[in-house]
């Protein structure tokens, strides 16, 4: 069974700064897509970055970006810059290649702090 | 358009009543979705439509129904509900159910209290 375990239930940055939201997971699938969603207020998910296991390189969107360790099963998301928008539940999430099941983190609340 | 959009944003029920949660998208996606998020949990999936078809449903209990009436439509029918049902329910579009290869446009979702 396929698990993704988010150890920080709320982090706080102060606005511009930099900061790192950790995961890990398990599986012993070797197809397989990695995923950061945020959840503002509005409740609605959005997808922030998202990262295929066969691809070497850690993927990359303006101020997010992941550090992508396969053989640790670890997939982290950096924010730079933080602003203010950016407060949400980050969640990260796993999906094998072939089915519709997002599998979730329990999140992380992240505070953006003026 | 790149929206997904759900109703109503708020539903309260009593334990007797019949409703129904609707999902639209305009995106030509083929593939619809629901979770439902508990507070303070992540989401889970319910079901999985491909092509108007059911693909995936999740062991949900019969009490919901789900029903993909056209590419564009998805409802949840809700029948003899529990306290325990009160969530968040999402509804999510992708352009076909192909697992990781999609990227999933989520609605803001249906607020949903049962008495």
């Amino acid at each position: 069974a396929q698990t993704v375990t988010q150890s920080q239930p709320e982090m706080s940055v102060q606005e511009a700064e930099t900061v790192t939201l950790s995961c890990t997971y398990d599986t012993s699938e070797s197809n397989y897509y990695l995923f950061w969603y945020k959840q503002p207020p509005s409740r609605q998910m959005i997808l922030v970055i998202r990262q295929e296991a066969y691809k070497q390189q850690n993927a990359t969107e303006n101020r997010f970006s992941v550090n992508f360790q396969k053989a640790a099963k670890s997939f982290s998301l950096k924010i730079s810059d933080s602003q203010l928008g950016d407060t949400a539940m980050y969640f990260c999430a796993f999906m094998t290649g072939s089915q519709g099941n997002l599998i979730f983190g329990k999140g992380t609340k992240l505070s953006v702090k003026p | 358009d790149t929206e997904v959009t759900q109703t109503p944003k708020h539903l309260v029920m009593g334990m007797t009543n019949k409703k129904s949660l609707k999902c639209e998208q305009h995106m030509g996606h083929r593939a619809m979705y629901w979770y439902k998020q508990k507070a303070k949990k992540p989401p889970e999936l319910m079901f999985v439509y491909s092509y108007e078809k059911l693909s995936i449903n999740e062991s949900v209990p019969s009490r919901f129904s789900p029903e993909c009436p056209n590419s564009s439509l998805l409802n949840l029918h809700l029948h003899a509900l529990q306290p325990e049902d009160s969530a968040l329910y999402l509804c999510a579009s992708s352009q076909e159910a192909r697992g990781g290869l999609e990227k999933l446009f989520f609605g803001s979702g249906t607020q949903l209290s049962v008495l």
